[in-house]
């Protein structure tokens, strides 16, 4: 199995859907969890980090659930401009993030 | 400026060649790293650098040869590539790579290898 698993997509939706992503993860002692952003040809950019009680920004919210071993972003109200890929990435101590392949997110109007 | 500068952008070379990627921060962070970005496979984490001193090698062949002179620059020679090593090749950098507050890496925009 692999460390970090994510459904690649794409996933193609109209302006305003809410859309969810779930990553899952292998390795129980994943310590931190973060989902990144990356445009088209661009490097990947932090979104946000990922905590126990689940956190929200704006339109975005992340969950983890370390029963389950997952962690999932959800979007609401999608923009044109939230196309891209989101990368789910998690920590293990002493150790350096490691990525998933990202989902690929398209908003169309 | 960007926090973290990449060069060259692009750069075609034999399995011959020699060549040098150039990374450079300017952010005052403590540690570096390359990362690989090949098509339908996920950031592959190829080196760590904090305070200048190699922490982590991720299995990486000894063709990759990585240098870092101090906490702001990175380098990373190749030498006799193979065309499977065409891939987007991502420095970033971080406050501390223990800090998991923020797991925040801030990345450059990359430098697209092509080995033909």
């Amino acid at each position: 199995r692999k460390e970090v698993e994510q459904d690649p997509g794409p996933f193609n939706v109209p302006e305003g859907a809410t859309v969810a992503f779930n990553c899952t993860y292998s390795n129980s002692a994943s310590q931190s969890f973060f989902w990144y952003r990356q445009d088209c040809r661009k490097e990947p950019k932090l979104l946000m980090s990922v905590y126990s009680s689940g956190n929200e920004d704006g339109r975005f919210t992340a969950q983890l659930n370390r029963a389950s071993q997952y962690i999932s972003l959800l979007i609401r109200d999608s923009k044109l401009s939230d196309s891209a890929t989101y990368l789910c990435a998690l920590q293990k101590a002493g150790t350096a993030l490691i990525f998933g392949k990202g989902t690929t997110l398209s908003v169309s109007s | 400026e960007t926090g973290v500068t990449q060069t060259p952008r692009h750069l075609v070379m034999g399995m011959t060649n020699k060549k040098s990627l150039k990374c450079e921060q300017h952010l005052g962070h403590n540690a570096m790293y390359w990362y690989k970005q090949s098509a339908k496979k996920p950031l592959e984490l190829m080196f760590v650098y904090n305070f200048k001193e190699q922490t982590e090698n991720n299995s990486v062949p000894s063709r990759f040869s990585p240098e870092c002179p101090n906490s702001s620059h990175l380098f990373l020679h190749l030498h006799t590539l193979q065309p499977e090593d065409s891939a987007l090749y991502l420095c970033a950098s971080s406050q501390d790579p223990r800090d998991y507050y923020t797991g925040e890496l801030f990345f450059g925009e990359g430098s697209r290898l092509t080995v033909l």
